[in-house]
């Protein structure tokens, strides 16, 4: 088990392009989350997966952004046509839903730039 | 709406002193609380939490208080170390959904 995984650490693109983020979480969990991070503030949920069902969206994920994760294992995060105020600190967490809560494992982090 | 405040920025202690952490919400539905604690170029990492029909967990030099009257929850550390000194960000939940409404963090600094 190497916790969860994301990739790239780094992305830096040009306004209007599209990105794709991976993650990997632990293999057990079946519950999958995405969180943004901007400067000096705590992390702002996205959207999160129960093994491969979308269960809730935040307001937050505009019509540009879109996440999947098929066969409930891996889940990737695609942001279309890039702004400027997209640039921020992608978290992925992961968690094993027993109907006790726990705290979830995040990964590192995908750094988004976008120039 | 910020529904989690950590109104502290910043924190500086010295080693083998208390350090209290601080954190108010204003949402009466949330159920569960949970602190963590985040190094730079890493994510977050668990450390603690508290359900509602709690006002103390304890585990090892980490204690969390949670005074739901004043909609209020504390960490305390003790003793502290220079491996403490890290963001905390407390975070807060309610029902089965799990996800969670973070506060902005406060940086603490732990002086040797």
């Amino acid at each position: 088990d190497t916790g969860v995984s994301q990739n790239p650490r780094h992305k830096i693109t040009k306004r209007g392009q599209n990105v794709t983020f991976r993650c990997d979480p632990i293999s057990e969990h079946n519950r999958l989350y995405w969180y943004r991070q901007t400067l000096g503030q705590g992390p702002e949920f996205l959207t999160y997966f129960q093994n491969e069902a979308q269960l809730e969206k935040s307001r937050l994920l505009s019509d540009r952004f879109s996440a999947e994760r098929p066969k409930g294992s891996f889940s990737t995060l695609e942001i279309q046509r890039t702004e400027q105020g997209d640039s921020a600190m992608y978290l992925c967490a992961s968690s094993l839903e027993l109907g006790g809560h726990y705290g979830y494992t995040f990964g590192s982090g995908t750094r988004l730039t976008v120039v | 709406d910020q529904q989690v405040k950590q109104n502290s920025p910043s924190l500086s202690v010295q080693e083998g002193r208390i350090s209290i952490l601080n954190c108010d919400y204003t949402n009466s539905m949330f159920d569960y609380f949970l602190w963590y604690k985040k190094y730079p170029a890493e994510g977050p990492t668990f450390l603690i939490s508290i359900s509602s029909i709690k006002d103390k967990n304890e585990d090892g030099r980490f204690t969390v208080f949670l005074n739901k009257s004043a909609k209020h929850l504390s960490l305390h550390i003790v003793p502290s170390q220079p491996g403490d000194s890290a963001v905390y960000f407390c975070a807060a939940s309610r029902g089965s959904a799990r996800q969670l409404t973070f506060g902005s963090g406060t940086q603490l600094t732990v002086l040797p």
